[in-house]
């Protein structure tokens, strides 16, 4: 699976727009990006996942850049209990086997 | 919540000891997969079982294996326990067909290796 790269952590105030940024410029052509959440010592929670055009669900939206290089996610009205890891993974559909966790975003929605 | 279910919440073992986990996969689905999680890391893939088969596994010992059963439900069993083992032990589960795989986990096993 390709690498991503995201900051470490990010603050967003409650009520406000969280735009997390991911980078994945090795990525395949048949690979999907996929969003999770963790909220603490809980298990992963799927948010959403995208090829190349935006998607949008109840959780959240995904904005894929026309080269595919980077993407964002942006919860639109952040509340204290968004405040988790968030983890952007690249993989293909129907790969199989693993998702490859990185480091994740650590975002806190401060009131 | 994702339907997935995972037993015991919580289990303390000491060095050298066996331990069985468990996990319900959501109903509909035919793929779980397993990942370690130690502390202020992301979870980390063992393997995945599909069809009551082993396919794909992630770099850990022997001593890690699994099975799933006719109802897709499945064991993760840990032999020889070692300290570096206490992590949070968590499930996934997955349809595996042409829209996709996505992975659904369930609420994980903590377990404390002393």
């Amino acid at each position: 699976d390709a690498k991503t790269t995201q900051p470490t952590s990010m603050d967003c105030a409650e009520g406000r727009a969280a735009n997390l940024p991911c980078n994945h410029s090795t990525i395949s052509g048949n690979e999907y990006v996929y969003w999770y959440r963790q909220i603490h010592s809980q298990g992963p929670q799927y948010i959403i996942h995208g090829l190349k055009n935006n998607e949008t669900n109840e959780m959240a939206s995904l904005i894929i850049t026309e080269d595919r290089k980077s993407s964002t996610l942006i919860l639109p009205h952040a509340t204290l209990r968004d405040t988790a890891v968030y983890y952007c993974i690249v993989r293909a559909l129907n790969a199989g086997n693993m998702l490859t966790f990185g480091g994740g975003t650590r975002l806190m929605v401060k009131p | 919540e994702t339907g997935v279910t995972q037993s015991p919440t919580h289990l303390i073992k000491t060095r050298g000891q066996q331990v069985t986990l468990r996990c319900s996969s959501q109903s509909g689905h035919n793929t779980v997969s397993w990942y370690q999680q130690a502390l202020g890391q992301g979870p980390q893939f063992i393997f995945q079982y599909y069809r009551e088969e082993e396919n794909g596994r992630g770099n850990f010992p022997p001593r890690f294996s699994g099975l799933q059963f006719p109802n897709y439900s499945s064991e993760l069993n840990v032999n020889a326990l070692e300290l570096d083992d206490s992590a949070l032990y968590l499930c996934a589960s997955s349809l595996v067909n042409v829209a996709g795989d996505t992975q659904y986990f369930g609420p994980g096993t903590r377990l404390t290796v002393l």
